[in-house]
């Protein structure tokens, strides 16, 4: 079945560690999003991807790290720069729309990561 | 650039009752629009969507939007409340333009249902 999976759904790290969660999609997407979850807050872009080797600052990319080096992969790293990294990560993917008219626009998200730093 | 608010960060309803979740948005190009519904520790699910075809847009689990140009709202509904509609509910938009496809979310519903 095509879908997107992000490993690991828990994940534990002690402050000041680099760590970093996975996200592989088998959709043939080519757009594929970070977003960071807090509660009341809905889902904020973290860094998002149009093409392989090549990736755009969302709206909270302070902090956070991606490669695209393959379609199927957009791996995200959480530095120690980032100064409240605990949160649910959702990734996500999508068609690009090649202008008026594009169906299926919507995006398929992962099961998500959960980040608590301690 | 394409916003959505979402009016009322928590509704709870009576089983069986109707469910109304109301979402604005605002965009400077015609939008597409989405309603994503998140249960606990789980990702997003597609109910349903607006790509400017019918403005009455029926999804999944018996949940339906409308959307209104004049209103620049697009209101999910549901006739009737049953328990597992208990969950997150997101509104969403994007632009039709290749260059502004991004999802932009509003900052949820949750929904209760009261038996």
């Amino acid at each position: 079945d095509g879908g997107i999976t992000q490993s690991p759904k828990y994940l534990f790290r002690k402050e000041g560690q680099n760590v970093t969660l996975s996200c592989e999609q088998n959709l043939n997407h080519d757009a594929m999003y970070w977003y960071r979850q807090d509660p009341g807050q809905g889902l904020r872009l973290i860094y998002y991807s149009q093409i392989v080797n090549d990736f755009q600052k969302g709206d909270i990319a302070e902090g956070y790290s991606v490669s695209r080096e393959k379609k199927e992969s957009f791996p995200l790293t959480v530095t120690s720069a980032q100064k409240n990294p605990t949160a649910f990560y959702l990734c996500a993917s999508s068609i690009v729309p090649k202008g008026q008219g594009a169906v299926n626009t919507e995006a398929f998200f992962g099961q998500g990561t959960r980040l608590t730093v301690v | 650039a394409q916003s959505v608010t979402q009016l009322g960060s928590h509704v709870s309803v009576s089983e069986g009752a109707l469910v109304l979740l109301r979402c604005n948005y605002s965009s400077s190009v015609p939008p597409y629009l989405f309603w994503y519904v998140q249960y606990p520790n789980q990702g997003l699910q597609l109910l349903l969507k607006y790509t400017s075809a019918a403005t009455l847009v029926k999804g999944i689990n018996g949940f339906e939007a409308e959307f209104k140009k004049s209103e620049t709202s697009f209101h999910l509904t549901k006739p009737s409340a049953h328990m597992s509609d208990a969950a997150e509910y997101f509104c969403a938009v994007s632009s039709l333009r290749s260059n502004d496809y991004k999802l932009s979310f509003g900052a949820g519903t949750t929904v209760t249902v009261r038996a």
